[in-house]
């Protein structure tokens, strides 16, 4: 069985940072793309980073270039995000997903995680 | 970038019913739209991919259909667990991108 268990939400003061997790197990992790997609309240779904499954390459949508970077252990089966300069905005519960690919640059998400949530405030 | 609009934001429905929900892109995504249910406290679950594949352990009241910019995903007849809220999302270009979600009330 698939599964993916985001951990390392929390509060934090804008400016500041945290690092997220997402454990996997039942699928050959270092042959799949990842990514990170968020939800901030009351709103839709935003993808916010991907990475290739040897790590070698990594997107991010514009609003978090520069500030978030995404990685990954193999040996650990794990994913990670660490969240820098964080804005109130980027307040969200962070989900972890899997990636298919179906031709470069095509990817839709087969399995999720629950979630984890950031909350931004002072 | 992509813009996808979804419709209604809220689809109120008996149970038995059929739902019919859409979403718009605003260039063509030839095929490459996928369907998402998602439940509060919950991970999303895919449901429809390539526009109107089935995924695995979708049930066969859920099907998609539409290419280019417009899309649809019926529920044949509502089950009481279909009551959820519903996202598009487009793997046809960077960024991808997801619709703002219908949600499916019980009426």
């Amino acid at each position: 069985e698939v599964q993916l268990v985001e951990s390392g939400g929390g509060l934090v003061q804008p400016g500041g940072s945290l690092r997220l997790s997402c454990a996997a197990s039942g699928f050959t992790f270092s042959k799949s793309w990842m990514s990170w997609v968020r939800q901030a309240p009351g709103k839709g779904l935003e993808w916010v980073a991907n990475i290739k499954p040897d790590g070698g390459e990594q997107y991010y949508v514009d609003s978090v270039k520069g500030r978030f970077t995404i990685s990954r252990d193999n040996a650990k089966s794990s994913l990670y995000l660490q969240l820098n300069s964080l804005r109130a905005e980027d307040t969200a519960v962070y989900y972890c997903a899997r990636d298919v690919v179906v031709i470069t640059a095509a990817h839709y998400f087969d399995y999720w995680g629950q979630g984890t949530l950031v909350t931004v405030s002072s | 970038e992509i813009v996808m609009t979804q419709s209604p934001a809220t689809l109120s429905v008996s149970p038995g019913e059929r739902a019919t929900l859409s979403c718009r892109t605003s260039q063509s995504v030839s095929s490459n739209l996928a369907w998402y249910q998602h439940k509060p406290g919950q991970a999303p679950r895919l449901l429809i991919y390539g526009a109107s594949t089935r995924a695995t352990g979708a049930p066969a009241r859920f099907s998609g259909s539409g290419s280019g910019t417009e899309f649809t995903l019926t529920i044949s007849s509502l089950q009481s667990e279909d009551f959820a809220l519903y996202y598009c999302q487009q793997f046809h270009n960077w960024p991808l991108a997801f619709g703002g979600g219908t949600k499916v009330e019980i009426k």
